[in-house]
């Protein structure tokens, strides 16, 4: 099946710096990659979608200035979150559409908790 | 905006049994997707099963399988013959037809015991 990879899997940062969470399609071309926040015990919510080459779509309540999400290739995706505060804490996971065996079907990277100190 | 409700937090079953989780959606769409996702301990997003809302047909694969009620917007996922790795958190999703975001329940935590 199709994988994806996510790295850091988990990082410490103290709070005002930025931390670059990678996202990437191991052996697919993922036309479209999606961004999430799990909070402990609670549901995914979605932060954006992001298409290769244009600029991410972000849900409404996300501060796009404060996730930067860039997809400068068919198999990477990546978020940075800028100046982290302690409530930015969170795990963070992404999916990717393989566009071959439809967009419906989205795979799901294994995550990266981030821990602001 | 599409709200999906899973109604039980919790839920154990006994080892070779059989449970059943439900789930509920509201949408005024005719085409879409459905979705069960398990997420182990590992946090690992894995698909279970999806749905086509224009079949009919319930989704089976292997001892996982759905009852959809399409004109009751439900959505349940049994599982049969439980086995121990199925322990996880249980998310039902939506997708509307073209869209491609997922719109997750809040999730049903399955133990099976042994």
């Amino acid at each position: 099946g199709a994988v994806v990879s996510q790295h850091p899997s988990r990082v410490i940062c103290k709070s005002g710096t930025s931390v670059k969470i990678e996202c990437r399609s191991l052996d697919f071309q993922a036309t479209t990659m999606f961004w999430y926040r799990q909070f402990p015990k609670q549901s995914l919510m979605l932060m954006a979608t992001s298409n290769e080459g244009s600029k991410a779509t972000y849900e409404q309540g996300v501060e796009k200035d404060k996730f930067l999400i860039n997809h400068a290739s068919l198999t990477l995706s990546t978020l940075t979150v800028t100046s982290a505060h302690p409530e930015d804490s969170s795990f963070y996971i992404c999916s990717a559409s393989d566009g071959t065996s439809g967009q419906e079907t989205q795979y799901f990277g294994p995550g990266t908790r981030l821990l602001v100190l | 905006a599409q709200t999906v409700t899973q109604s039980q937090p919790e839920m154990s079953v006994q080892e070779a049994e059989t449970v059943t989780l439900s789930c509920t959606y509201d949408t005024s769409e005719n085409n879409y997707y459905l979705f069960w996702y398990k997420q182990p301990p590992s946090r690992q997003m894995i698909l279970v099963i999806r749905q086509e809302a224009y079949k009919q047909q319930n989704a089976t694969e292997n001892r996982f399988s759905v009852n959809f009620q399409k004109a009751a917007k439900s959505f349940s996922l049994k599982i049969s013959d439980s086995q121990l790795g199925d322990t996880a958190m249980y998310f039902c999703a939506f997708m509307k037809f073209n869209d491609y975001k997922l719109s997750f329940g809040a999730g049903t935590t399955v133990t099976v015991r042994a």
